[in-house]
Formats: C-alpha cells, sequence, structure tokens
C-alpha cells in the first residue's frame, strides 16, 4: 500500500541554518504531495502541497519540489526561525488510498535562538 | 475561512464511562470528515471516514461499537468513545473535506484535537 518515510527527529538546529527535512514516498499512480506543521498546543495546519511531477510548493519561506524520478517530497528552508519549532508532517493523497491522506512519522523541529 | 472546531479540547473521564467529542466545520459545508489517533511523538493514525447520512467506514483493527462515529449533517460530525479505558486516551483529531469542487478534493482542514485522559 501507499505510504511516506520521513526522516527521524528531533532536529535541533540553530536560528538562520538551512534545513532540509527528507520525505520519501511509496504510491500507485501520481499522488499529490503535502507538508503539515503541527506547532505546539495546535492542531495540524496545511504547510505546502504539489500535486505532479516537478511542481515546487512553498509557504512561508519553506519549498519543497515534487520529485517523481527519486519518489521525494524534501522540505527546505534557507534560514529558520525560532518560530518554526514544530512537528513536520509529509503526506500524500492519492486515487490508490481513495484520497485518504497518509501521514509520515513526522520530525520535530526545535530552533535555538 | 476553512475553519474546523473541535469540543472539547481536552476532557478527563473515569474508566467505564463513555465520551462524545464534537467537530464542526464553521464557514463551510463538509461531506467527508475523518477521525485521526494521535499518541505521543507519532504520527496520526486514520480510525475512520464519516460520510453525512451514512455509516462511517472504520479502518482495520478499529472497534465500531466502542469508537462510535455518527455524521448528522454537513457541518456537524460526532465521535463517541464508549466504555473508556485507560489504553484509550490519546489526542484524536477530525479533518474535514470540503464538497466536491470546493476548492479540490484532496484538501483537508483539521481540527485542533482533543486530549482524551481516561482514569
Amino acid at each position: 500500500g501507499d505510504s511516506v518515510t520521513q526522516m527521524e527527529g528531533p532536529v535541533t538546529l540553530s536560528e538562520e541554518a538551512f534545513l532540509t527535512i527528507n520525505c520519501t514516498y511509496t504510491a500507485t499512480g501520481y499522488p499529490s504531495l503535502f507538508w503539515y506543521v503541527q506547532y505546539p498546543g495546535e492542531g495540524l495546519q496545511l504547510l505546502l502541497k504539489a500535486t505532479k511531477a516537478d511542481d515546487k510548493g512553498s509557504n512561508k519561506g519553506f519549498e519543497a519540489t515534487y520529485r517523481k524520478e527519486t519518489t521525494s517530497f524534501h522540505l527546505e528552508k534557507g534560514s529558520v526561525q525560532v518560530s518554526d519549532s514544530a512537528v513536520y508532517f509529509c503526506a500524500l493523497s492519492s486515487y490508490s488510498s481513495a484520497s485518504k491522506i497518509i501521514f509520515g512519522s513526522g520530525t520535530r523541529l526545535s530552533i535555538r535562538p | 475561512g476553512a475553519v474546523v472546531s473541535q469540543h472539547p479540547s481536552w476532557v478527563i473521564c473515569k474508566s467505564g464511562t463513555s465520551v462524545k467529542i464534537e467537530c464542526r466545520s464553521l464557514d463551510f459545508q463538509a461531506t467527508t470528515m475523518f477521525w485521526y489517533r494521535q499518541f505521543p511523538k507519532q504520527s496520526l493514525m486514520l480510525m475512520a471516514t464519516s460520510n453525512e447520512g451514512s455509516k462511517a467506514t472504520y479502518e482495520q483493527g478499529v472497534e465500531k461499537d466502542k469508537f462510535l462515529i455518527n455524521h448528522a449533517s454537513l457541518t456537524l460530525s460526532t465521535l463517541t468513545v464508549t466504555s473508556a479505558h485507560p489504553e484509550d486516551s490519546s489526542f484524536y483529531i477530525c479533518s474535514a473535506r470540503p464538497a466536491q469542487g470546493v476548492p479540490s478534493t484532496d484538501t483537508q482542514y483539521f481540527g485542533p484535537g482533543t486530549r482524551l485522559t481516561v482514569l
């Protein structure tokens, strides 16, 4: 079945550092790919999405490119801030999963001032 | 726009009692709502999918008699944990998918979650 694998955390970085959180997926067909963020004490929020190969999703300085050849959707940000501290979930939705969202295990990110 | 609320945000109950959690889409109609369970430091596990006016579809391993789901209107779904036990303690999250075409069918909006503690 469809699945998402993302790098385990926690990830701790200093403010203004470069961030990469790796995500790879297995799916039949052409899934939509997402990154969700969960700030402390809050619900999930959609951070960005991409619906087809080579699409780049971006929001709040974060970017991720849908790479079909490597089945990846890595999350990047050039300069992180303390306010980016949260748990990040990579996810997919596809026809073969009946449009259910399948989540990765989540990566906890902590940014030091 | 696209706000989903959950009530209560946290609840503590005694073992053996039942607890109802509400999920509401505040500014859109949701033909489909989803219920997830999240254990500490783990990902979300889909429990069931509910469609307005029909029975919920439960994921494998989820007891439908223990986790009763009702989707009585296009803006409200409820999850009732019956005869709760300490192992049911968890963070329960709902999401709502807007009616088809508004905006895209793979979009889900998530509620803030309900923390259940069973003593």
